[in-house]
């Protein structure tokens, strides 16, 4: 089975910059992904990694070390829109994608 | 290109009666996964489809059952309705890919179809 632990909220403002740490424990380890969900809205991808280092988007990276079993999202230079839930999620060797409970972040002026 | 779909976006039903969700998948997707979301659990993983066949399967009770059809659509079907199903169903599409460094194989999630059980 799958166990993925996040913290359940962060507050930051606006400008800063927010680390956002995801802990997984799986069989069959075969990537692991990053969402943002805005509150009433569907979920979409941010980003993606499957071997060891950083993937670099903008302003958002997301760095993996499978060995530790652990991933960060960074955000940076954040603005109000980025205030939304951010669920890290781990694909088993199967494809099944399992999420974690989600991080809320706030971004605050 | 059109994006997932899922009907009907809100339902209220009652304790015991049935629901069917539906969900249709961008073109050329052949993986359609479902989801129930709540606020204290988050996204519970219920099963996944592809090629009209479930691939993996989640934990919850045999009261949550789906199918795929030969065009990809999807339907999730729930019975006996208890309070506790009261939720956000989330349907997501992709391409499919398992195999090792298969690539991103993106989920692109649907609206969502909000049950409100009494």
């Amino acid at each position: 089975g799958q166990n993925i632990d996040q913290p359940t909220e962060m507050t930051a403002t606006e400008g800063a910059i927010v680390q956002i740490n995801c802990t997984y424990q799986t069989s069959g380890f075969n990537g692991l992904f990053w969402y943002q969900q805005h509150a009433g809205e569907a979920p979409t991808f941010l980003s993606y990694n499957v071997l060891d280092g950083l993937e670099e988007k903008g302003r958002f990276s997301s760095f993996l070390s499978r060995s530790k079993g652990y991933s960060y999202l960074l955000l940076k230079e954040l603005q109000m829109k980025d205030s939304a839930s951010y669920l890290c999620a781990v694909r088993d060797r199967r494809g099944k994608l399992q999420f974690g409970a989600g991080t809320q972040v706030v971004v605050t002026p | 290109k059109a994006g997932v779909t899922q009907t009907p976006r809100y339902l209220i039903k009652t304790r015991g009666q049935q629901v069917t969700l539906s969900c249709s998948p961008i073109s050329g997707h052949r993986s359609v996964s479902w989801y129930q979301q709540t606020p204290g659990q988050g996204l519970q993983f219920l099963f996944e489809y592809f090629s009209e066949t479930q691939r993996n399967k989640g934990n919850f009770p045999g009261r949550f059952s789906g199918r795929q059809f030969s065009n990809s659509r999807s339907e999730m079907n729930v019975s006996t309705l208890e309070l506790g199903d009261s939720a956000l169903y989330l349907c997501a599409s992709s391409l499919g890919q398992t195999g090792p460094f298969s690539g991103a194989n993106v989920l692109t999630f649907g609206a969502g179809s909000r049950l409100t059980v009494l």
